[in-house]
């Protein structure tokens, strides 16, 4: 049972490239989400989703991306890279639909540096 | 913007000793946890209290819950250097169906 698991944990990218961050989890959840981390900011909710097939904007949305592939995978992707966008980036899972009440599970996290 | 505020924003203390963290919010929940996050890891559920409960155990953590002040404290009790660590409370609102997080506090225990 690996839990949340994230690729790539590290990428450098070029302003204006492109690329996907994948997530999946094996736990049978329904909801994931993608978080972003900047020092001192906590974290920031970029996309949810509460069941597959369905994604809902969080509080940074912008110049992201997201697909509910299955149950299992949740991907986030950013169509052209800004600096700004450069952050640790964290998947997690939780087993109560589109609610917050149960605790998430966290994976790894990416390390994403835009130059 | 966020819902949660932890204070201190850092805190150190000798092994052995006791850490209190405290976080308060601003919109009414349904619940607040707390959560780790080791240095370079992903975040670590530690407790959750429910509005309608005043003070939850869990080993060595006691979190408390004051609805009426919109506050928050986790005490780590007889802490060890492995409690070294970034604490995070996180909110969810009545009728709300996401978490928010607050900065965070960063504890260092020394040995």
């Amino acid at each position: 049972n690996a839990g949340v698991t994230q690729t790539p944990k590290f990428q450098v990218l070029k302003t204006g490239q492109s690329m996907t961050l994948q997530c999946a989890q094996d736990m049978n959840h329904n909801s994931m989400y993608w978080y972003r981390q900047d020092p001192g900011m906590g974290l920031r909710l970029i996309y949810y989703s509460a069941s597959e097939g369905t994604t809902d904007k969080g509080e940074v949305p912008n110049g992201y991306n997201v697909s509910r592939l299955n149950k299992r995978e949740f991907s986030l992707r950013l169509e052209s890279a800004a600096p700004s966008q450069t952050s640790v980036y964290f998947c997690a899972s939780s087993g109560e639909p589109g609610q917050g009440a149960h605790e998430q599970y966290f994976g790894p996290g990416t390390r994403l540096t835009v130059t | 913007s966020q819902q949660g505020e932890e204070d201190p924003q850092a805190l150190s203390i000798q092994e052995g000793e006791n850490a209190t963290m405290n976080c308060s919010y601003k919109t009414s929940i349904n619940n607040l946890q707390w959560y780790r996050q080791n240095s370079g890891r992903g975040l670590v559920h530690l407790i959750l209290i429910r509005s309608n409960e005043r003070e939850k155990h869990s080993g060595r953590l006691r979190v408390t819950l004051d609805t009426s002040k919109k506050s928050s404290s986790l005490l780590i009790t007889a802490s060890r250097a492995a409690d070294t660590a970034s604490y995070f409370c996180a909110t969810r609102s009545i009728g709300g169906n996401k978490l928010v997080f607050g900065a965070g506090t960063i504890l260092r225990v020394k040995s």
